[in-house]
C-alpha cells in the first residue's frame, strides 16, 4: 500500500515569513492532495495536482508536484495566523475511483 | 461554502447502541463517497468506499457489520456505528469525489460513546 511521509511533524513560523512542507511517496503518485485541518474539524480543499511538474496557486499557497510524481511540496510565503492548522496530503492509488491515504499532518503555528 | 455536509456534528450514545451518521454531498451527485477516522493527534484512516446501490468495500480491520454503510442515493451515504462501545468514540469524516477528481470532506462527526 502507498505510505506517504509528511515533513517535518510540527512547524513554529513567525508571521511574515515563509515556509514549506513536503509530502514524499513511496510510489508514483496519480493525484495529490493538500487540505487544511483545524483538529477536530473538516478538511479544507486546498489543492489538487495530477501532471509531473504541475504547480498550482492560491493565494499565498503555491503547490507543487515534481516530475517524477513521488514528491509534492506545499510553500506558504508571507505567512498569517490564518494559516494556522494541520497541513494533511493525501493520494489516491490510481483511477479514480480510491480512498486517500494521508500522511500524518504538518502542524503549522503562527508566531505574531 | 460547504459542498458535503456532514450530521450530526456530535453525538453521545450509551454503550451498546447504535448510532447513524449521514453525509450529504450538496449540489452534485456523487456515486462513490469514503468513510474515514480520525484517533486524537493522528491522521485519517479510510474505513470503507461507500457505492450507491451497492455494497460498501471496506478496508483491512474494519468490521463491516459493525460499521454499516448505505448509500441510498447519489446525494446520501450514511455509516451507522452498531452496538457502539467506548472504544468507538472518535471524529468519523466522510467526503466525495466530484467531478474532475477534486474530493471534498464533510465537517466530520464526533461520537462519545459512555
Amino acid at each position: 500500500s502507498q505510505e506517504l511521509e509528511q515533513s517535518p511533524q510540527s512547524l513554529i513560523v513567525q508571521e511574515g515569513k515563509n515556509l514549506t512542507i513536503n509530502c514524499t511517496s513511496s510510489k508514483t503518485l496519480y493525484g495529490l492532495y493538500w487540505y487544511k485541518q483545524k483538529y477536530g474539524e473538516g478538511l479544507i480543499f486546498l489543492m489538487m495536482l495530477q501532471k509531473g511538474g504541475e504547480e498550482k496557486s492560491h493565494e499565498k499557497i503555491t503547490a507543487k508536484l515534481d516530475e517524477k510524481k513521488q514528491q509534492s511540496s506545499l510553500h506558504i510565503t508571507a505567512s498569517q495566523p490564518s494559516h494556522a492548522g494541520i497541513y494533511l496530503c493525501g493520494a489516491g492509488e490510481g483511477g479514480g475511483a480510491d480512498g486517500l491515504t494521508f500522511g500524518k499532518g504538518t502542524h503549522l503555528i503562527i508566531q505574531p | 461554502g460547504a459542498v458535503v455536509s456532514q450530521h450530526p456534528s456530535r453525538v453521545i450514545c450509551k454503550s451498546g447502541t447504535s448510532v447513524k451518521i449521514e453525509c450529504r454531498s450538496l449540489d452534485f451527485q456523487a456515486t462513490t463517497m469514503f468513510w474515514y477516522r480520525q484517533f486524537p493527534k493522528q491522521s485519517l484512516m479510510l474505513m470503507a468506499t461507500s457505492n450507491e446501490g451497492s455494497k460498501a468495500t471496506y478496508e483491512q480491520g474494519v468490521e463491516k457489520d459493525k460499521f454499516l454503510i448505505n448509500h441510498a442515493s447519489l446525494t446520501l451515504s450514511t455509516l451507522t456505528v452498531t452496538s457502539a462501545h467506548p472504544e468507538d468514540s472518535s471524529f468519523y469524516i466522510c467526503s466525495a469525489r466530484r467531478s474532475g477528481n477534486t474530493i471534498y470532506f464533510g465537517e466530520g462527526s464526533w461520537l462519545t460513546v459512555v
